[in-house]
């Protein structure tokens, strides 16, 4: 079976730039989630779908970023404009079962270096 | 407010000898309970869970952990490690009573030298 993956691996920008990643969850998953994960920090949720809809948003910073699902499966998280303290590692994970999460399966990340 | 705490940020260890690696989360009603491993460049992985029944869990590698609902714990632990369980350690809960979002603490790197 297929993990979840992540493209692209490493990127960096420089402030006020906007950047994109892009997930494609384990098959059949029909929840996912963005996390930041910042240097010496444990994952924080940004957000997370059911399916092409909305579950949690609370902590997406509504202003610079933003994230879709239209088809219920890949999905791309966009930031613009960066800012340095946007500097981090951003994980997506998938997970089997409906609203209520049990076990999450992370993807390898994507490393944004904001200069 | 939910929160995971980690206390050793750094555990170094001896190859062959024991590590405790240990997690406290605030007091909540009900909780599940997770360890997540992550080797360098890679991410996250599930080393085990607790999310009812018997309070001593077993996974994946040799590690287990045991959660103490009085004193809000979920230590990690392991016999005997290896050089290759050289990584980062997330402890993470879903406090239930605020939905069902993973709530992670900052981490505990563990070094294994020979």
């Amino acid at each position: 079976e297929a993990g979840v993956a992540q493209s692209p691996r490493y990127k960096i920008i420089e402030k006020r730039q906007s950047v994109a990643f892009w997930c494609n969850p384990i098959s059949g998953h029909a929840t996912l989630y963005w996390y930041q994960q910042i240097l010496g920090q444990g994952p924080k949720l940004l957000i997370q779908f059911q399916n092409n809809g909305v579950v949690d948003d609370s902590q997406l910073p509504k202003d610079r970023f933003s994230a879709e699902r239209l088809k219920g499966v890949d999905s791309t998280l966009k930031i613009q404009p960066a800012k340095l303290e946007d500097s981090a590692v951003y994980l997506c994970a998938s997970c089997p079962t409906g609203v209520r999460s049990d076990t999450q399966y992370f993807g390898p990340g994507t490393r944004l270096t904001v200069l | 407010a939910q929160s995971v705490t980690q206390l050793d940020s750094q555990v170094p260890v001896f190859e062959e000898a024991p590590v405790e690696l240990r997690c406290n989360y605030s007091s909540s009603v009900s909780v599940y309970l997770f360890w997540y491993v992550q080797y360098p460049n890679q991410g996250l992985q599930l080393l085990l869970k607790y999310l009812s029944g018997s309070t001593l869990v077993k996974g994946i590698n040799g590690f287990e952990a045991e959660f103490n609902k009085s004193q809000t714990s979920f230590h990690l632990r392991k016999p005997s490690v290896h050089i290759s369980d050289t990584a980062e350690y997330f402890c993470a809960v879903i406090f239930m009573e605020y939905g069902n979002k993973l709530v992670f603490g900052a981490g505990t790197i563990l070094r294994v030298k020979s």
